[in-house]
């Protein structure tokens, strides 16, 4: 079935440093690849987006790339700050098939002040 | 004003209770889902309504039984609770399918079964 793997599970950078996340999505009706942030005991919040038919997005300090061929993406957060701490989520979604979002397992991103 | 507001956001029971958990959006989108996410952070799919019309139930429990009374509201119900059930439970929306844009999420609602 549709599957969605993100690595790693937990992330450790020093403040201002950058941080990677990566996943792989098995879909390839998947087009549409969501980010979402997660603070402790609140709701998933999306941080940004990216379709199919773009390769990479940028928005302030976070940015996100997509390989279709590959069926991989990564989000990259630069000068990272204690309040980007939390849980992200990366996300595929397609339309036919499945027509749901299937959520990566998470990476907690600790910033160390 | 709330965008998805689901109610109760706690809710602690005994196994073998049955419980419900409503969910309304006020932002005219025709997609409610259900995710459940467990100890582990792990978000997973149970629900997608489309026009209150059922389209996806992920290999859920019969026990567990959405109720889309019209495209705004998602409700949840669960009947004979196991510990395992056990979870937070929250309620999301989107314009369109799945991919037409961000998924609008409640703010949780907490199950604890003993």
């Amino acid at each position: 079935g549709e599957n969605v793997e993100q690595h790693p599970s937990t992330l450790s950078v020093q403040e201002g440093d950058s941080a990677v996340i990566k996943c792989t999505y098995s879909d390839s009706a998947s087009n549409y690849f969501p980010w979402y942030k997660q603070e402790l005991g609140k709701r998933p919040q999306l941080i940004i987006d990216i379709r199919s038919n773009v390769g990479e997005k940028k928005d302030q300090r976070i940015a996100v790339t997509l390989n279709k061929t590959a069926k991989h993406f990564s989000l990259h957060i630069t000068e990272t700050q204690p309040e980007d701490s939390a849980v992200y989520f990366c996300a595929a979604s397609a339309n036919t098939g499945g027509f749901k979002t299937i959520f990566g397992a998470g990476t907690r991103l600790f910033v160390k002040a | 004003d709330t965008a998805v507001s689901q109610t109760p956001k706690y809710l602690v029971t005994q196994m073998g209770n049955d419980k419900s958990i409503k969910c309304e959006q006020n932002l005219g989108h025709d997609t409610m889902y259900w995710y459940k996410q467990d100890s582990k952070k792990f978000l997973k799919i149970m629900f997608s309504y489309n026009n209150k019309e059922l389209i996806i139930n992920e290999t859920v429990p019969n026990r567990f039984s959405p109720k889309s009374p019209d495209k705004a509201h998602l409700n949840l119900h669960i009947n004979s609770l196991e510990l395992g059930d056990s979870a937070v439970y929250f309620c999301a929306s989107t314009r369109g399918g799945p991919n037409t844009g961000e998924l609008f999420f409640g703010e949780g609602s907490r199950l604890t079964v003993l």
